[in-house]
């Protein structure tokens, strides 16, 4: 079968780094995606991994490997606007098929 | 901004109901993928469309259809409505619908069957 998971919450403190993780199963593997969803709004492109490694955009990084079916967000010196759900998605490799897989999503939280 | 354009933002109606939803891509995208988000659940694949075909379905109802028209933009219709049906429906798009693509969202329609 197919799955993704994520923690469901994480709180965190303003200016400090957080690890938000993702774990999947899928019937092959085309590449991971994060997205950053404020409540009611649309989800937003942060980052895309295909390969194993470190991506890193600005305050946001994003790892992945393959072998271990595992990625992660890295939020650095988060500030009050972070404090949205961080979506997991994957592309499977399926044959005729063009579709993501996305996760439940972590909530994170910011405080003060 | 994303680019992606919906209409409605928000639309209510009654249970038995139909409704439609728009959605235009970004400039340039050929791919139009639509997502149903009900509270605390994640993004559920419904469909896509490339080039006016279908190209893949998730779970979508047989109640719910869509079609992608020759100027790209695509319509979600949704009939015989019940109130679990009550979501945030998305619309995304992409450049050529592959599996590698980004997908950009557009703000979404809030839908309420009362």
């Amino acid at each position: 079968g197919q799955n993704i998971d994520q923690p469901t919450e994480m709180t965190a403190t303003e200016g400090a780094i957080v690890q938000i993780n993702c774990t999947y199963q899928t019937s092959g593997f085309n590449g991971l995606f994060w997205y950053q969803q404020h409540a009611g709004e649309a989800p937003t492109f942060l980052s895309y991994n295909v390969l194993d490694g470190l991506e890193e955009k600005g305050r946001f990084s994003s790892f992945l490997s393959r072998s271990k079916g595992y990625s992660y967000l890295l939020l650095k010196e988060l500030q009050m606007k972070d404090s949205a759900s961080y979506l997991c998605a994957v592309s499977p490799l399926t044959s005729g098929t063009y579709k993501y897989i996305f996760g439940t999503g972590t909530r994170l939280k910011v405080l003060a | 901004d994303s680019g992606v354009t919906q209409t409605p933002k928000h639309l209510i109606t009654a249970t038995g109901q139909r409704v439609t939803l728009r959605c235009s891509p970004r400039s340039g995208d050929l791919s139009v993928y639509w997502y149903q988000q009900s509270l605390d659940q994640g993004l559920q694949f419904l469909i896509q469309y490339y080039n006016g075909e279908e190209r893949a379905k998730g779970n979508i109802l047989e109640r719910f259809s869509a079609q992608q028209f020759p100027d790209l933009h695509s319509e979600l219709n949704l009939s015989s409505l019940e109130l679990g049906d009550s979501a945030l429906y998305f619309c995304a798009s992409s450049v050529e619908g592959r599996n590698t693509d980004t997908q950009y969202f557009g703000p979404g329609t809030r839908l309420t069957v009362l």
